[in-house]
């Protein structure tokens, strides 16, 4: 299995900030990565895939890099709607996997 | 609108059974392969299964893998999950996903369920 390493799990940021969020494999997965957004209570969203394109209907506020083993979500203004918790998933190889999770709170 | 709504979950004993069901709508569900994703109380996201449009491959997470069976009926625009033995560690919110071009694209809302005595 593929393990991944996401982090931070929590970051405290504040509207209009840049932040990043990392996600690291333990073996190279080219570009079959997704980034998803949950809010509480909600199912998650998919907001990148195929690690850098941007889901339709996606703010362009978000974008997504990297191949192989390490890849970044970064959301560049943040609004008051992103505050949630983001996971990254490699669809390279079965079983897929989920990053841990980091939650964006508001500083 | 493309439309995944989740039911069946519930209560249950340790080692008993449940069958949950996924309805499919606004979409040719046929074309897609389809997949179970879980959430424990409080904790991350964790892919359980998954199966091709036609259901010719299907595989499982390790940690459900000889308890669990994933099917489908393309007729019926229906996904399912048939959860045998189950355990406290099976608590969780279920969704069924899409996968679409790439990763999963749309989710249903989740059905609740809780393995307790």
């Amino acid at each position: 299995a593929i393990w991944m390493t996401q982090s931070p799990s929590l970051l405290s940021a504040s509207t209009g900030d840049r932040v990043t969020i990392s996600c690291r494999m333990s073996q190279g997965i080219s570009s079959y990565l997704a980034w998803y957004q949950q809010k509480p209570g909600k199912a998650p969203e998919l907001l990148i895939y195929a690690a850098s394109t941007l889901q339709s209907g996606v703010p362009s506020r978000f974008s997504g890099s990297g191949s192989g083993t390490d890849f970044t979500l970064t959301i560049s203004c943040l609004q008051s709607e992103d505050f949630a918790t983001y996971y990254c998933q490699q669809y390279y190889s079965f079983p897929y996997t989920f990053g841990q999770g980091t939650k964006l709170e508001i500083k | 609108e493309v439309q995944l709504v989740e039911s069946g979950g519930g209560l249950v004993q340790p080692g008993g059974s449940l069958r949950l069901s996924c309805a499919a709508s606004g979409f040719t569900f046929s074309s897609y392969s389809m997949n179970w994703v879980r959430q424990a109380p409080g904790k991350g996201l964790e892919w359980v299964s998954y199966i091709s449009s036609s259901s010719s491959t299907i595989y499982y997470a390790d940690s459900v893998k000889g308890r669990f069976t994933i099917s489908r009926d393309n007729a019926k625009n229906s996904l399912y999950l048939q959860m045998n033995s189950l355990r406290a560690e099976d608590t969780a919110v279920y969704y069924c996903a899409r996968f679409g071009e790439s990763a999963f694209d749309y989710w249903g809302q989740g059905t609740l369920v809780t393995v307790s005595s």
